[in-house]
């Protein structure tokens, strides 16, 4: 079936640099790719999302890029800050013409060092 | 404005006993989705409504869960003979067509089945 693949599943950085988070899917129909941020004891929280016919969108010190062709999606922090301390989950939609129904990667926790 | 929100926050069971999740959507939101987050993972998807009525419901495990949104807006998460395997977070979502369908999560229920 249709999956999401994360990278790296846990990730520290040092306050000030940079943080890449990497995805692979399967389904090639896959047109929506949203990023969520989920802090202890809360839901998940969008980010940024990017669709398709994009191949890159930044939102201040986050970025996310998508290469169709490889299937493999990423996300850039820049400058990290304490409060980006959190779990990152990738996701993508499923089903052509579809992107109410999302899978989610199994997350990466991001620690951020003072 | 009010978020999504879900009760209980917490619920503690018994093997064999029977469980409800209620889930409150952002007002207007006509989507609403149900997840399965284990410990370490990311979100599952479970069932997903559009109105009243149930447009997937192909996440459901087995038949011990169903769910229901009678009036299309509050839903109820119900789960028959709980089994210990059964303890996660249960989060919700909700969405509307004209906010991008990005999906709003609430904080979620932990269910433990002792």
């Amino acid at each position: 079936g249709e999956n999401v693949e994360q990278h790296p599943s846990t990730l520290s950085v040092q306050e000030g640099d940079s943080a890449v988070i990497k995805c692979t899917y399967s389904d090639s129909a896959s047109n929506y790719f949203p990023w969520y941020k989920q802090e202890l004891g809360k839901g998940p929280q969008l980010i940024i999302d990017i669709r398709s016919n994009v191949g890159e969108k930044k939102d201040q010190r986050i970025a996310v890029t998508l290469n169709k062709t490889a299937k493999h999606f990423s996300l850039h922090i820049t400058e990290t800050q304490p409060e980006d301390s959190a779990v990152y989950f990738c996701a993508a939609s499923i089903g052509v013409g579809r992107d109410d129904k999302i899978i989610f990667g199994k997350g990466t926790r991001l620690h951020i060092l003072p | 404005g009010a978020g999504v929100s879900q009760t209980p926050s917490n619920k503690v069971t018994e093997k064999g006993k029977y469980v409800e999740l209620r889930c409150d959507p952002i007002s207007g939101h006509t989507a609403l989705y149900w997840y399965r987050q284990s410990l370490g993972q990311g979100p599952e998807f479970l069932i997903y409504f559009q109105g009243t009525g149930a447009a997937d419901d192909s996440g459901l495990p087995n038949d011990r869960f169903f769910a229901v949104r009678p009036e299309g807006s509050v839903s109820t998460l119900k789960i028959q003979r709980t089994e210990r395997g059964d303890s996660a977070v249960y989060l919700c979502a909700s969405s509307s067509t004209w906010s991008g369908n990005e999906q709003f999560f609430g904080p979620g229920t932990r269910l433990t089945v002792l």
